[in-house]
């Protein structure tokens, strides 16, 4: 089954102490990215990566780090988290952006909420 | 700067009504234009995009959205609302060869039988 996996799907942590949310697609898809959802906000990107060894900042980077050393994952590292950065977090992957110029769909995990105290 | 607008925070419909969820961007270059759908506890769905031709676009479960160039609107529509379509939609929009998705905050329908 073609899905987006992502671990944990809830954690409850404190100020200060590192963390990696896993994020793991089975679709050998090129695109993947990291969004936070906030009441009001919506869905802000995060990072995002166009293919193995290429990362770029979404809209809110601050406070996060990713890695893409393999096309099927995409973690998302925060080294220090603080109280503003407990959301609910989803990872999505999707075909290239570069394939029919970018209208590929995105595919979601089903969301890890992050409670940092 | 680029954006997305769902001016609409929740949406009301009776079951078997027509239902419409509104949808506008910033006017800049030519967009690649999704919906999206989130029931509780899970991630997006993909729902419907638009590329290019057919300003009248067809997706899953019987949802439609039309795509206005000059209002620069791309609203989701139902002829008949079902309850099980209640639910929180998202319209996204993603600038061509650009790597980000900008995201609307949401508008949450809620169909009552």
């Amino acid at each position: 089954e073609a899905q987006v996996t992502q671990n944990p799907r809830y954690l409850i942590t404190v100020t200060g102490k590192k963390l990696t949310v896993t994020c793991s697609q089975n679709m050998n898809h090129e695109y993947m990215s990291w969004y936070r959802q906030d009441p009001g906000l919506g869905l802000r990107q995060i990072y995002y990566s166009m293919n193995v060894e290429v990362t770029d900042k979404g809209d809110v980077p601050e406070g996060y780090k990713v890695s893409r050393k393999e096309k099927r994952n995409f973690p998302l590292i925060l080294e220090s988290p603080s109280p503003n950065q407990t959301s609910l977090y989803f990872c999505a992957s999707s075909l290239s952006i570069y394939d029919r110029g970018g209208n590929q769909p995105q595919h979601f995990g089903d969301g890890t909420r992050l409670s940092i105290l | 700067a680029q954006s997305v607008a769902q001016p609409e925070d929740q949406v009301n419909v009776a079951e078997g009504n027509p239902l419409t969820v509104k949808c506008t961007y910033s006017v800049s270059g030519n967009p690649y234009l999704f919906w999206y759908v989130q029931y509780p506890n899970r991630g997006l769905q993909f729902l419907l995009k638009y590329i290019t031709g057919d300003n009248l676009v067809k997706g899953s479960y019987g949802f439609e959205a039309e795509f206005n160039k000059s209002q620069t609107s791309f609203h989701l529509k139902k002829p008949s609302a079902l309850v099980s379509d209640s639910a929180l939609y998202f319209c996204a929009v993603r600038w061509r060869s650009q790597g980000n998705l900008i995201f609307g905050k949401g508008t949450k329908l809620s169909v009552k039988p």
